[in-house]
């Protein structure tokens, strides 16, 4: 299966400010099928990035997710308040699918 | 607007069964799949299973498809996840999902999720 790592663990940043977080992949992502997701605690988790970076439904442009092959990342520019929660990278390229271990973003 | 929500869980013996429902709203139920994701304390999200629009074609984990069924009923826009011989490791918040390739594919990622419900196995 392909294993999916994501860094940093812990992402602190102020409002304002620039989030980069990253995906990466044990092997190569097959067309480009990865995902992010947030979460928030107590809430359920919401699709932010699909096919590594067409944005979601009602996803603010200040999300931006980019890579291909092994290799993405997500980036929130100009972070508001209600972005910082856990995000979580997916790859649905092959038929098992698998999860990173996610990126906390807090405030710093 | 499309809802999702989760209910079933609860505590449980080792060894007994559960049956977690999913009930659906805002979106033709019967032109979607939903998969089942659960997340257990402490560790990452584990992709469960999926049942296509129809209810004809159902895809499992490897790892659990021997103890886990779902099934659903367009009739009642609910999606049904059983399990069977619970076992500790099947502690979790279980989610269910939809898929957004409607009737066309399964896309194998999820547009909308519910807020889940805990499932805790425990003498």
């Amino acid at each position: 299966e392909i294993v999916l790592t994501q860094s940093p663990g812990t992402l602190s940043v102020s409002p304002g400010e620039r989030a980069t977080l990253s995906c990466r992949a044990s092997q190569s992502v097959s067309s480009n099928n990865l995902a992010w997701y947030q979460r928030k605690p107590g809430q359920a988790p919401r699709l932010v990035i699909y096919g590594a970076s067409s944005r979601a439904f009602g996803i603010p442009d200040r999300f931006s997710g980019s890579g291909s092959g092994t290799d993405f990342t997500l980036t929130i520019s100009r972070l508001e308040p209600e972005d910082f929660a856990v995000y979580y990278c997916q790859q649905y390229g092959v038929s098992r699918i698998t999860f990173g271990q996610g990126t906390r973003l807090e405030i710093k | 607007q499309v809802q999702l929500v989760e209910s079933g869980g609860g505590v449980v013996q080792p060894e007994k069964s559960l049956r977690l429902s999913c009930k659906a709203s805002g979106f033709p139920f019967g032109s979607y799949g939903i998969h089942w994701v659960r997340q257990s304390p402490g560790k990452g999200l584990q992709w469960v299973a999926v049942v296509w629009f129809d209810g004809n074609v159902k895809y499992y984990a490897d790892s659990l498809k021997d103890r886990f069924t779902v099934s659903r009923d367009n009739s009642k826009n609910t999606v049904y996840l059983h399990i069977n011989s619970l076992r500790d490791d099947d502690t979790a918040v279980y989610f269910c999902a939809r898929d957004p390739g409607g009737v066309v594919t399964l896309d194998y990622y999820f547009d909308f999720w519910g807020p889940g419900t805990l499932v805790s196995v425990s003498s």
